[in-house]
């Protein structure tokens, strides 16, 4: 069954603690993408990946960081540097439109 | 202004009902649309797509386009209660492959 698994579905993270949110796809899409997601805003494009150990910052990059060392893995890592974490994150791959993943949601607690 | 512009809503219409959803958009270069629907706490999935002015239909779902305007619509015919979502319109440029995200529209269909 194809599709994009992300994990944990919830997740909370307490002051100056870095997470890491998982996103695995055995759809075989080269380029994978981290979105943020707040109430109000749409959608905000954290990195993409087009190809295995290469990414790319979106638009509101500061305070992640990503690695693609694997073609089916793109982690996202929130670090302490990220001062407003808590959101709903959504992995997605391209392949024409996209497929996306049912998301992490973020507390700092 | 952002590029995509979409009415937030909420949108609430009675069962039945036939259900407009527009985006406008200000980049000319945009050539190619997208509508997603999102469930709530679930990420967006691919409704329909489209290259080119006109309408495309699908099922219940059409989905048209209108350049000359920047302004794209998504219809849809016999609401369902099951329909009550948040619809995103999403549109690439020809120069590049990454979509602009409108905010989402709330959709409540009511029996």
């Amino acid at each position: 069954d194809g599709g994009i698994t992300q994990s944990p579905k919830y997740l909370f993270r307490k002051e100056g603690q870095n997470v890491t949110l998982s996103c695995e796809q055995n759809l075989n899409h080269d380029a994978m993408y981290w979105y943020r997601q707040d109430p109000g805003q749409g959608l905000r494009l954290i990195y993409y990946s087009q190809i295995v150990n290469d990414f790319q910052k979106g638009d509101i990059a500061e305070g992640y960081s990503v690695s693609r060392e694997k073609k089916e893995s793109f982690p996202l890592t929130v670090t302490s540097a990220q001062k407003n974490p808590t959101a709903f994150y959504l992995c997605a791959t391209q392949a024409g439109g996209y497929t996306f993943g049912s998301g992490t949601r973020l507390t700092v607690v | 202004q952002k590029e995509v512009e979409q009415d937030p809503g909420p949108l609430s219409v009675p069962e039945g009902a036939i259900v407009s959803l527009n985006c406008t958009y200000s980049n000319s270069a945009f050539q190619y649309f997208m509508w997603y629907r999102q469930y709530s706490r679930k990420g967006p999935e691919l409704l329909m797509y489209t290259y080119s002015s006109g309408n495309k239909e699908d099922g219940r779902f059409t989905a048209q386009v209108d350049k000359s305007s920047k302004y794209i619509s998504l219809f849809i015919r016999d609401s369902q209660p099951s329909d009550s979502a948040t619809y995103l319109c999403a549109i690439v440029s020809g120069g590049s492959y990454i979509p602009t995200f409108g905010r989402g529209t709330s959709l409540i269909v009511h029996p």
